[in-house]
């Protein structure tokens, strides 16, 4: 079975602007949710998607948005780009009914804003 | 608001040395889990902690479980360069995960 499959892998991005970010689960995964990881703030939730919608949401302010399509795949979008956005961004998946209890992560994208 | 600790920051071993990592919550979660990260990879799930008192083994890692189900800690033996990365606690309920800031761990050949 392939893993979390996550696109691009790099990117770079200047203030002000948008990036939208891909991930197709496991096949047979229905939940994706998504993270941030920094170096001063760890790996911070941001949503999560379960049947194209949003069941749970982290603390991240709305220029963060995210949608899931009937394939299960998910993309994320961050508007306004900041230079505080520049993070490995990770999507992981998890199998029907286990929800957080066991999650198969991506290898993240990689964002820096300049 | 629901935190996790984990400490130490970061710890440097030769190899063949034992350690012990550790997590602190202030709360308790339905349960707790820990992953391994590698530089450029994703999380990868070692173990999840249910039960208070719980104690789990993974070849030479040993995972526990506080009796309050508030802390955890792992246990290596005999580290091995492989076992070089960032381990991370993450407590989860039914409807968040909440992750640790991570111990990186670097053992030295």
């Amino acid at each position: 079975k392939a893993g979390v499959t996550q696109t691009p892998r790099y990117l770079i991005k200047t203030r002000g602007q948008q990036v939208t970010l891909s991930c197709s689960p496991i096949s047979g995964h229905r939940s994706v949710s998504w993270y941030q990881q920094t170096p001063g703030q760890g790996l911070q939730f941001l949503f999560e998607y379960f049947s194209e919608t949003q069941r749970n949401k982290g603390n991240f302010p709305g220029r963060f948005s995210g949608r899931q399509f009937s394939n299960s795949r998910s993309e994320m979008n961050v508007s306004t780009l900041e230079l505080g956005d520049s993070a490995l961004y990770l999507c992981a998946s998890s199998e029907p009914g286990q929800g957080f209890e066991k999650l198969f992560f991506g290898s993240g994208t990689q964002l820096s804003v300049l | 608001t629901q935190l996790l600790e984990q400490s130490p920051q970061f710890l440097s071993i030769q190899e063949g040395e034992n350690l012990t990592v550790y997590c602190n919550s202030s709360s308790v979660f339905s349960s707790l889990q820990w992953y391994r990260q590698e530089p450029g990879e994703g999380p990868v799930l070692l173990v999840t902690v249910v039960t208070g008192g719980e104690v789990k083994k993974l070849k030479r890692l040993t995972f526990q479980f506080g009796d309050a189900r508030k802390d955890s800690s792992l246990h290596i033996t005999a580290a091995q360069p492989g076992d070089t990365g960032l381990y991370l606690c993450a407590g989860v309920s039914h409807d968040k995960v909440i992750f640790g800031p991570g111990t990186s761990l670097s053992v030295i050949p």
